[in-house]
């Protein structure tokens, strides 16, 4: 069955950096189109970036775009999120998506998530 | 970004009652060429992560029960739980994916 477990959150101060994994299991990862969407607590979703099965492309949210980069590496079947000069507002949990088309670019329809991991930027 | 806008905030249905949510998008999510609708629902039960419900609409996903139905073309979007269970409670969320993804804020549904 398809496993999607992140990792990598936790406490930082504003300004500093942290990167979060995701390990993919259960599909074919390199197939895949990758999503990192995130939702502050009590909060709604957001979506955060995408990168395409292949690594091609990859598209942020404007709210992130210049301080987090998106990666993969399909021979480990793992996502990643490098994030930098983090803000408060960046305080949420974030969750790895799969998009739900297949060798193709991305659909942006999220068709199973991880539980996600929670980033707390504060001082 | 197209905005999504959902309504109520919040219901309360009986067991066994229908509940209907609405989505409203601030422009056309309807790719007229597929003619398809770029619409998606997720519910949300607490403490776990989202689980998609609803694409292209009105298309189940996996394993959803036939309880869970989507309508609506171009901006206005309804879920509807034809009777509802226990394990329905849970908040719902519209996407778009038109263009870059957007959510709705989320409608709470609750047992009356």
């Amino acid at each position: 069955q398809v496993q999607l477990v992140e990792s990598g959150g936790g406490v930082v101060q504003p300004g500093r950096s942290l990167r979060l994994s995701c390990a993919a299991s259960g599909f074919s990862f390199s197939s895949h189109g990758m999503h990192w969407v995130r939702q502050a607590p009590g909060k709604g979703l957001e979506w955060v970036a995408v990168m395409w099965f292949d690594g091609s492309n990859e598209y942020y949210a404007d709210s992130v775009k210049g301080r987090f980069t998106i990666s993969r590496d399909n021979s480990k079947n793992t996502l990643y999120l490098q994030m930098i000069s983090l803000r408060v507002e960046d305080t949420a949990v974030y969750y790895c998506a799969r998009d739900g088309g297949a060798s193709v670019g991305a659909t942006k329809v999220f068709d199973f998530w991880g539980q996600g991991t929670m980033v707390t930027v504060s001082s | 970004d197209i905005v999504m806008t959902q309504s109520p905030d919040s219901l309360a249905v009986s067991l066994g009652e229908r509940a209907t949510i609405n989505c409203k998008s601030s422009q056309t999510v309807l790719y007229s060429s597929e003619n398809k609708n770029y619409l998606a629902w997720y519910q949300q039960k607490p403490g776990q992560p989202p689980k998609l419900l609803i694409y292209w609409a009105s298309t189940r996903g996996s394993g959803v029960p036939d309880r869970f139905s989507g309508s609506g073309s171009g901006t206005d979007f309804t879920l509807t739980i034809s009777s509802l269970q226990a394990e329905d409670v849970a908040v719902y969320y519209c996407q778009q994916y038109y263009k870059t993804p957007t959510f709705g804020q989320g409608t709470k549904v609750e047992i009356k």
